[in-house]
């Protein structure tokens, strides 16, 4: 059964600091996976997809790896803002998607 | 926009009332699928469509009943809700490939009483 951790679970961090949350998986027979960002109450925003050939993938200040041999993937965000407080979701997606709990990020201005 | 739309996006009800949980997307997206998010649970699959009249369970589909009679609609239906489904519902697709990522909609914040 796939697993889905993301550490830390919580980050705090003054802002213009770059930034790194961790996504591991069991099973590296995953598809892709997806970054997802979530503010509190409300909905996913797909921020990156990572396809499974795919070592990484780039938008703006976001930059996330994927090393499928290892279980591992990456979002690094860069020079963070107050803004890019939120729940930072990582998903593997198989023939559904498998989800971490999350990382909680605050960037305190 | 190329979006999935949900309906209602708050809802609080009495236990037993049936209701259904709408979900439409506009992208012409095959595979469609329903989470719910509890806290400390995180997100959890409760039923998935991989193209207009196929639908199959996902990790929680007790209590819950979903119908995808065309392409781009995909309800969710609690015929007889309980308060243990109170709870934080989620629409997505994709399209049939593996390659694409998924898109979500905003949401229904679900209270049953």
């Amino acid at each position: 059964k796939q697993e889905v951790t993301q550490i830390p679970a919580a980050l705090s961090v003054p802002e213009g600091e770059n930034l790194v949350l961790n996504c591991s998986f069991t099973d590296s027979a995953i598809y892709n996976l997806q970054w997802f960002r979530q503010d509190p109450g409300k909905g996913l925003t797909s921020l990156l997809l990572i396809q499974s050939s795919q070592r990484e993938q780039t938008s703006g200040r976001l930059n996330a790896s994927l090393d499928k041999s290892s279980g591992r993937s990456t979002l690094y965000i860069a020079a963070s803002q107050p803004g890019d407080s939120a729940t930072y979701l990582c998903a593997v997606i198989l023939n559904k998607l498998v989800f971490g709990a999350g990382t909680i990020l605050r960037v305190k201005s | 926009e190329a979006q999935v739309t949900q309906n209602p996006r708050y809802l609080i009800t009495v236990t037993g009332k049936k209701l259904t949980v709408t979900c439409s997307q506009n992208m012409n997206h095959e595979y469609m699928s329903w989470y719910r998010q509890d806290p400390g649970l995180g997100l959890r699959q409760i039923y998935y469509s991989m193209n207009v009249e196929v639908t199959d369970k996902g990790d929680v589909p007790e209590g819950y009943k979903v119908s995808r009679k065309e392409k781009r609609n995909f309800p969710l239906i609690l015929e007889s809700p309980s308060p243990n489904q109170t709870s934080l519902y989620f629409c997505a697709s994709r399209p049939s490939q593996a390659n694409y990522g998924y898109t979500f909609g905003s949401g229904t914040r679900l209270t049953v009483v």
